[in-house]
C-alpha cells in the first residue's frame, strides 16, 4: 500500500483481556516505531525496530506490553491483561534508513483507538 | 525538564493571515533534528517540515517555514496565508542523535497547539 496501515482501527475490550495491534509499514521501510497518544497529548514513544531487531524498548510502560516484527515487515504490539489506563490511541510509524538517515521522516499510520472497559 | 515545549495550547487566526506556532527544545546533543506534524480532526499525523541542527538555512516547504534559532533553542513554525484547512493540532518533535548510520531514534513530541482559522 501507499502508506502505513494499522488494524483494527478501533478496539474495545474488557479489562483483563489480551489485545494484539497490527502495523503494516510502508513497503521497503526498514524502521518501524510504536507510539501511544493520550487525548490532548502528543505521541509518546514505546519501542522501535530496525528490520526484525528491536532496537529500543525503553518506552514500554511495563512487562504487559511487548512487540515483535519477526520478518522485518509487519509488526504486532501486544498488551496482556489490559487495564483501563491502557486506553489510548496506538500509533505506528515507519521510515527508511537506507540512506544516511539524517532526514528520514517517520510516516504515521491512522492509529488504533483502544478502549478498555 | 521538558524536551519539547509548546506554550500555546490554542490559537485563533483570521484566514489569509500568517501565523507562528512556538516551539522550544532542550537537548545536550550537538546533532539533532526538529520536525513539525499536523493532526487534523480526522486524527492522522501528517509530516510538514524538517530542520537539521547543522542546516544553515531555515527549512521551507510551500507555505510552511521553520524559524530556527539555534542559540535560543527555538524552532517556530510559520504558516503563510493561512487557509481554513490549516485548522488542526500542530506538534513539534525532536530526534536526538542525528547523523548516525542507523540514527532513526525516537521522536519526542510536545503537547501541541490547536490552531483554528477563522473565515
Amino acid at each position: 500500500g501507499a502508506g502505513v496501515s494499522q488494524s483494527p482501527r478501533y478496539k474495545v475490550t474488557k479489562r483483563g483481556q489480551d489485545v494484539a495491534l497490527r502495523c503494516d509499514p510502508i513497503s521497503g521501510h526498514v524502521s518501524l516505531y510504536w507510539y501511544r497518544q493520550a487525548l490532548g497529548q502528543g505521541p509518546e514513544f514505546l519501542t522501535y525496530f530496525n528490520y526484525e531487531a528491536q532496537q529500543d524498548k525503553s518506552g514500554l510502560p511495563n512487562d504487559r506490553f511487548s512487540a515483535e516484527r519477526p520478518e522485518g515487515s509487519i509488526s504486532t504490539l501486544t498488551i496482556q491483561r489490559t487495564e483501563q489506563r491502557d486506553s489510548a490511541m496506538y500509533r505506528c510509524a515507519s521510515s527508511n534508513t537506507l540512506g544516511q538517515g539524517r532526514t528520514d521522516t517517520q510516516y504515521f499510520g491512522p492509529g488504533t483507538r483502544l478502549t478498555v472497559l | 525538564a521538558q524536551k519539547i515545549t509548546q506554550t500555546q495550547p490554542g490559537m485563533f487566526v483570521q484566514e489569509k493571515e500568517a501565523v507562528t506556532l512556538d516551539c522550544t527544545y532542550d537537548t545536550s546533543d550537538q546533532s539533532y533534528g526538529l520536525f513539525w506534524y499536523k493532526q487534523p480532526s480526522s486524527g492522522e499525523m501528517i509530516f510538514l517540515i524538517y530542520q537539521g541542527s547543522y542546516d544553515e538555512q531555515n527549512a521551507t516547504e510551500g507555505r510552511y517555514s521553520l524559524n530556527f534559532q539555534k542559540a535560543r533553542k527555538s524552532a517556530n513554525l510559520v504558516i503563510s496565508a493561512s487557509q481554513l484547512g490549516d485548522s488542526a493540532m500542530y506538534f513539534c518533535a525532536m530526534r536526538e542523535g542525528e547523523g548516525v548510520d542507523f540514527g532513526n531514534e525516537k521522536l519526542t513530541f510536545g503537547t501541541g497547539t490547536r490552531l483554528t482559522i477563522i473565515p
